[in-house]
């Protein structure tokens, strides 16, 4: 069965601070692994994606890390800021061709970011 | 640019009720789809549009009904609303297998 599974559910830190996020799959064949961020009461918005070939991508604070063959995909926040505070939702898409109709959505894990 | 616009912003409807979600698109993309988001469950697809002219069955389309307008709009219709079906609704468009761009979102309960 395709699933997605994030830990930790949920994770309060204090402003400044790093923290990392962790999402693995048994979705096959694989295709690519998207981090959406998810403000409360907006829609998702996509921070990182990759394929296969890829085991590291940043956008500012964001990486992301995928290991392919242990299934596994962890998404480090650098320097926290209140803004910060959201869902982050791991994302796997399989098939061929990268389809965004074969997605996978974990449940997403709620980041609060304290001052 | 506006980017994916979603009407309404919340809606209470009685068992039974009928109504149209509405989503355009100004980004010019190709695909565009219809989602859910429960508490405790990750987004599941409901519909999607791969182009303009065509709709396709996602996980969960029982009780809905698309329709792709043109290029820009694509609406999700529940014929006989029921409790089960409240929830809050994401409308997403992309370029053909690229990143998806989602909407505000519409909060609907069903009484």
């Amino acid at each position: 069965k395709n699933q997605v599974e994030q830990s930790p559910q949920s994770l309060i830190i204090l402003e400044g601070k790093n923290c990392t996020l962790q999402c693995n799959y048994t979705v096959s064949p694989f295709s690519n692994l998207r981090w959406y961020k998810q403000d409360t009461g907006r829609g998702p918005v996509s921070l990182t994606i990759m394929t296969f070939s890829e085991n590291t991508k940043s956008n500012g604070r964001y990486t992301a890390t995928l290991d392919a063959d242990t299934k596994q995909s962890s998404l480090h926040i650098t320097a926290s800021q209140l803004s910060d505070s959201a869902s982050y939702i791991c994302v796997v898409s399989r098939g061929s061709g990268g389809s965004n109709y074969k997605l996978t959505f974990g449940k997403g894990t709620l980041l609060t970011v304290n001052p | 640019n506006a980017g994916v616009t979603q009407t309404p912003k919340f809606q209470v409807l009685k068992t039974g009720q009928s109504m149209t979600l509405q989503c355009a698109q100004d980004m010019n993309h190709n695909s565009m789809y219809w989602y859910r988001q429960d508490p405790g469950m990750g987004l599941r697809l409901i519909y999607y549009s791969a182009s303009e002219g065509t709709t396709d069955k996602g996980e969960v389309p029982n009780g809905y009904n698309v329709s792709r307008l043109n290029k820009r709009e694509f609406s999700l219709r529940l014929e006989s609303a029921a409790p089960s079906q409240t929830s809050v609704y994401f409308c997403a468009s992309s370029p053909q297998g690229n990143t998806q761009y989602f909407g505000p979102g519409t909060r609907l309960t069903v009484l």
